[in-house]
């Protein structure tokens, strides 16, 4: 089946940017995701990739795919204390709604 | 107005005891789910419902059944509560497949469901 894999804790100082790691292991992805989730709250999507782009821009965030090796990253430039928060990567295969997600990084900001 | 609503946000219940969880959505959606996330964040598909039909069921005991009365509500009903169904249910809805771009879901606030 599926298998979507993250780094589990991330620190990055304010300021910095955070880069946050996510391989998968279905190659009939196609499209992929980030979402975010505070602490106490459900998960916000954050911004997605179409598996035939190698990048996405939107205002801070910018996302990195690298189809070859399945490898997928979120950064995010200019770190603020209100980044705090999980970061969830999602993918989901051809023909399928179903979202696998991964184990979620969380994101810890040093002031 | 908020889009997926989950009812209650917090449950503590002792085991043994049946209990439901309640989710609408006013997005039109087609498609619900419930995703259970454990207590080290891990997140897991139950269930899927489009347009009030069945169309995934992953290794979920059969002691949780979900319901959908009609393609904006999907409720899930546990019976005989374990100490280890602790955890956060989420629900979330998406458009039906093949309406543009799948932009992922809309996730409900979740509910804590505490087994004691």
């Amino acid at each position: 089946g599926e298998d979507v894999e993250q780094s589990l804790f991330l620190s990055v100082r304010e300021g910095d940017s955070s880069v946050i790691n996510c391989t998968y292991t279905d190659s009939s992805s196609t499209y992929l995701y980030w979402y975010k989730q505070e602490p106490g709250a459900g998960l916000q999507l954050l911004t997605y990739i179409f598996s035939n782009m190698d990048m996405k821009q939107d205002q801070r965030l910018t996302v990195l795919l690298n189809k070859k090796d399945k490898h997928l990253s979120l950064r995010i430039a200019d770190t603020q204390t209100g980044d705090s928060a999980i970061y969830f990567c999602a993918d989901r295969p051809f023909g399928n709604e179903k979202l696998t997600f991964g184990t979620g990084t969380r994101l810890t900001i040093i002031p | 107005d908020t889009a997926v609503s989950q009812t209650p946000k917090y449950l503590v219940t002792q085991m043994g005891n049946d209990k439901s969880i309640k989710c609408e959505q006013n997005l039109g959606h087609d498609t619900m789910y419930w995703y259970k996330q454990d207590s080290k964040k891990f997140l897991k598909i139950m269930f899927s419902y489009n347009n009030k039909e069945l169309i995934i069921n992953e290794t979920v005991p059969n002691r949780f059944s979900p319901k959908s009365p009609d393609k904006a509500h999907l409720n899930l009903h546990i019976n005989s509560l374990e100490l280890g169904d602790s955890a956060v249910y989420f629900c979330a809805s998406s458009p039906r497949q093949g309406m543009g771009v799948f932009y992922g879901y809309t996730f409900g606030s979740g509910t804590r469901l505490t087994v004691v």
